[in-house]
């Protein structure tokens, strides 16, 4: 399993773009990228998932370089209930279905 | 749709007592199943994970044992418990198709070991 480095913390206003990074540099050729919103005292909740290039839905963007060794979650315009740690995970169905949460990075969404 | 249940919601119990959490989902068949604990609020631990009925697999050692006797019930269980076991357990779920592991997780249970 793939393991993925990102920032422990970030700050920002109401209304900004925010755009978190995730190194992994040892993902395998059926890696996906996936990212988990947690808040507190409730469990991860899925927000997007890709292979490369990029991914869009109501949430967020997923934009995934060529080489795939890093990824970046986009969040347009967030608000104070964006407020919550983000987990960018990496695997795949065949290694069991496991998914290994590492620090997250904690975003603190200011008025 | 598909649901999940966790209870009890909050457990207090003393050191050295036995524990058990079960975890339900509703919805759907042969899912994989996952216990996750979380400790100081940050980073979840993968515990146990199984793909079917009594199959279970531990990802890390510890006083804690997971069952699964039905498709879709997961139990997590320990004999006696250590104050190191307080955490936020986490059951989730998925669905095994490839390429798509999205976990569904519940809504937890909060321990303290006094």
């Amino acid at each position: 399993l793939a393991k993925t480095t990102q920032p422990i913390s970030m700050d920002s206003y109401e209304g900004q773009e925010v755009n978190i990074t995730c190194s992994h540099n040892n993902i395998a050729t059926n890696d996906y990228i996936t990212w988990y919103q947690q808040f507190p005292s409730q469990g991860p909740r899925f927000i997007i998932q890709g292979y490369k290039t990029k991914v869009t839905n109501e949430v967020a963007s997923l934009f995934i370089p060529a080489d795939r060794k890093s990824s970046t979650l986009s969040l347009p315009r967030v608000s104070l209930s964006d407020t919550a740690v983000y987990y960018c995970l990496v695997g795949a169905y065949n290694q069991g279905g496991k998914l290994i949460f590492g620090q997250g990075t904690e975003l603190s969404v200011k008025p | 749709s598909q649901t999940i249940h966790q209870w009890p919601a909050t457990l207090v119990q003393p050191v050295g007592s036995p524990l058990s959490l079960e975890c339900t989902v509703e919805g759907t068949s042969n899912p994989n199943l996952y216990w996750y604990r979380q400790a100081a609020g940050r980073g979840l631990q993968l515990l146990f994970y199984s793909v079917g009925i009594g199959q279970i697999s531990s990802e890390v050692p510890q006083n804690l044992s997971a069952s699964r006797p039905q498709d879709r019930q997961f139990i997590l269980s320990s004999k006696k418990l250590l104050l190191s076991d307080s955490g936020f357990y986490l059951c989730a779920w998925s669905g095994g198709v490839a390429g798509n592991n999205e976990q569904f997780f519940g809504p937890g249970t909060r321990l303290t070991v006094l």
